[in-house]
């Protein structure tokens, strides 16, 4: 199994909802990424977990709030999101994270997020 | 700024020719670069990488070339074919990854 799971593939919430991002991998990997990638742009960087241990978290506003309940399992809990906000959300692990983030990386399709 | 650049947005080639993807970096801490292929709907999927240590990696129809001292990379695709047709992006990395916008490749039958 070389795949990386995401659900739900499209999701669309008001100002007010709180939605929950879900991903999933079953390679072992013990590094685990939240990347956002707007229309015509590059994948950027929001959260590394390595270990189950957050390790990098970009500057990220708090209405981003990611979780890792264990190796496999990767969550991105959302609150009062910004129309600004709606974006693909991508999902990716790589087998480790040594701070030098030079590993290959396994990609979800990602969720595509419309807040309203 | 953009540490890592896709200076072509988009590339149209003929099946059975080479197809030729540039990127330019500027951070000369970055010590590991990979290459990304896109489709639509789908997430990225690794391609082929190379470290800063050698100035060539060749992978089947893939071969990605490394001139550090002009803080260029390229990824040859040769011969080209229809289902190459997707986005490349170029990656680089020192502490994390950063990619280029992508270059979005057609191969025409």
């Amino acid at each position: 199994d070389t795949e990386v799971t995401q659900t739900p593939k499209h999701l669309v919430m008001g100002m007010t909802n709180k939605k929950s991002l879900k991903c999933e991998q079953h390679m072992g990997h013990r590094a685990m990424y939240w990347y956002k990638q707007k229309a015509k742009k590059p994948p950027e960087l929001m959260f590394v977990y390595s270990y189950e241990k957050l390790s990098i978290n970009e500057s990220v506003p708090s209405r981003f709030s990611p979780e890792c309940p264990n190796s496999s399992l990767l969550n991105l809990h959302l609150h009062a999101l910004q129309p600004e906000d709606s974006a693909l959300y991508l999902c990716a692990s790589s087998l480790y994270f040594r701070g030098q983030n030079n590993e290959k990386l396994f990609f979800g399709s990602g969720t595509q997020l419309s807040v309203l | 700024d953009q540490q890592v650049k896709q200076n072509s947005p988009s590339l149209s080639v003929q099946e059975g020719r080479i197809s030729i993807l540039n990127c330019d970096y500027t951070n000369s801490m970055f010590d590991y670069f990979l290459w990304y292929k896109k489709y639509p709907a789908e997430g990225p999927t690794f391609l082929i990488s190379i470290s800063s240590i050698k100035d060539k990696n060749e992978d089947g129809r893939f071969t990605v070339f490394l001139n550090k001292s002009a803080k260029h990379l390229s990824l040859h695709i040769v011969p080209s074919q229809p289902g190459d047709s997707a986005v490349y992006f170029c990656a680089a990395s020192a502490k994390k990854l950063v990619f280029g916008k992508g270059t979005k490749l057609t191969v025409n039958p």
